[in-house]
């Protein structure tokens, strides 16, 4: 069964500061993992999704990494802003059964202070 | 770009009750779409698939039973929560894939509604 493991749970950071979320996951046999972004009591924006082929993916501020043979992703936000504040999530979509489900990790709650 | 629609954001009822929780797809066609419930400070759990015109496939330790899904067209499908108790109080978001996309390999284009927030009491 696969397992998403985030960490840290919580990051607490200065305006502009660059960081680093990470994502770990046991079974590396995935199509894709995606990186998505919950303001709290809200749904969920999608921010990236890498392919289980690619190393990368960048948008804007934000860049994600994939090591599918290892099991980890991260997530590096550069010069970090308040509105930056949100729980970062991690999902991978398994080949276990056939791709039809997205297995969450528990998430980062990032506070970005100005 | 594509949106998902939930409707209510948040509604309360008396246990015992059924709420139901409408999803819809509102400027593209999902034959699939997705129920998760979420309980505070922990993540998304997959309740159930639902395909539109077919029966929902259930995860492991979810009664069909108690939450019905019926995704009777291509922009629609609906969660209700019956006979519900506190327990049953959560976050429900549902996720629908749009299509054009030959997934898994070119992508797995998947929207997120903005949830519901059920409170049994």
């Amino acid at each position: 069964k696969q397992e998403v493991t985030q960490i840290p749970a919580a990051l607490s950071v200065p305006e502009g500061e660059n960081l680093v979320l990470n994502c770990s996951f046991t079974d590396s046999a995935i199509y894709n993992l995606q990186w998505f972004r919950q303001d709290p009591g809200k749904g969920l924006t999608s921010l990236l999704l890498i392919q289980s082929s690619q190393r990368e993916q960048t948008s804007g501020r934000l860049n994600a990494s994939l090591d599918k043979s290892s099991g980890r992703s991260t997530l590096y936000i550069a010069a970090s802003q308040p509105g930056d504040s949100a729980t970062y999530l991690c999902a991978v979509c398994g080949m276990e059964t056939s791709g039809s489900r997205l297995t969450f990790g528990e998430g980062t709650q990032l506070t970005v202070n100005p | 770009g594509a949106v998902v629609s939930q409707h209510p954001s948040r509604v309360i009822c008396k246990s015992g009750t059924s709420v139901k929780i409408e999803c819809r797809s509102l400027d593209f066609q999902a034959t699939t779409m997705f129920w998760y419930r979420q309980f505070p400070k922990q993540s998304l759990m997959l309740m159930a698939t639902s395909n539109e015109g077919s029966k929902a496939t259930y995860e492991q330790g979810v009664e069909k039973d108690k939450f019905l899904i019926n995704h009777a067209s291509l922009t629609l499908s609906t969660l209700t929560v019956t006979s519900a108790h506190p327990e049953d109080s959560s976050f429900y978001i549902c996720s629908a894939r749009a299509p054009g996309t030959s997934f898994p390999y070119s992508g797995n284009t998947i929207y997120f509604g903005e949830g519901s927030w059920l409170t049994v009491v």
